[in-house]
């Protein structure tokens, strides 16, 4: 079966810190990847997706950079943390298996203060 | 921009009673799905509709599809206090490409025992 892991649960970073959260996924190849941000109280922003090594499309302009250094390996990084940056950011994968089906890691907080 | 957008935006009832969520969406759609987060935890997919089906059911779950008035509904039957948890409703492009799985704000049901 396939498993999604993310890594840390829980990030305190002072602004203009670095930040680096990875995502790996166990028990499929080739998955598509995403990462998401959750804003307090409000619905899930796509930020980046990539189909395969070293194809990473950003969705919206912002602080943040994502890399895929191996096929089941995400990376969400930033050189300099702003407090805006805060929030709950989740990785997902999906295969063309189980269609459009999105399956979610349990997430990171980050907060920048 | 998001594509669906649920209704009500928070829902409170009593335990047993049955629970009705809307969804409504803009453009046309391959598919619907339906997602369910526990606070401060990753999205678990709940059931997916296709644009060429009606209704479907999962358990407690009923899952109806209007592509005339584009709307969806989720009804959860027989609630019970761990149903309490965030909804949302996701519709990928119509050409089926995961990369632009647009989710809604969500909606915040909390059942009391």
């Amino acid at each position: 079966s396939q498993t999604i892991h993310q890594w840390p649960a829980t990030l305190v970073q002072p602004v203009g810190s670095p930040l680096s959260l990875e995502c790996t996924v166990e028990g499929t190849s080739n998955p598509n990847l995403y990462w998401y941000r959750q804003a307090a109280g409000r619905g899930l922003q796509l930020l980046f997706y990539s189909v395969g090594i070293g194809q990473i499309s950003s969705e919206v302009p912002q602080n943040l950079s994502a890399s895929r250094p191996q096929d089941r390996q995400f990376i969400l990084s930033s050189k300099k943390l702003l407090l805006s940056d805060s929030g709950f950011y989740l990785c997902a994968w999906s295969g063309s298996r189980q269609g459009n089906t999105i399956y979610f890691g349990e997430g990171s907080w980050l907060t920048v203060v | 921009s998001q594509q669906g957008e649920e209704d009500p935006q928070a829902l409170s009832i009593q335990e047993g009673e049955n629970a009705t969520m809307n969804c409504s969406y803009k453009t046309s759609i391959n598919n619907l799905q339906w997602y369910r987060q526990n606070s401060g935890r990753g999205l678990v997919h709940l059931i997916l509709i296709r644009s060429n089906e009606r209704e479907k059911h999962s358990g407690r779950l009923r899952v109806t599809l209007d592509t005339s008035k584009k709307s969806s509904s989720l009804l959860i039957t027989a609630s019970r206090a761990a149903d309490t948890a965030s909804y949302f409703c996701a519709t990928p492009p119509w050409t089926g490409a995961n990369s632009k799985l647009t989710f809604g704000k969500g909606i915040t049901l909390s059942v009391r025992p």
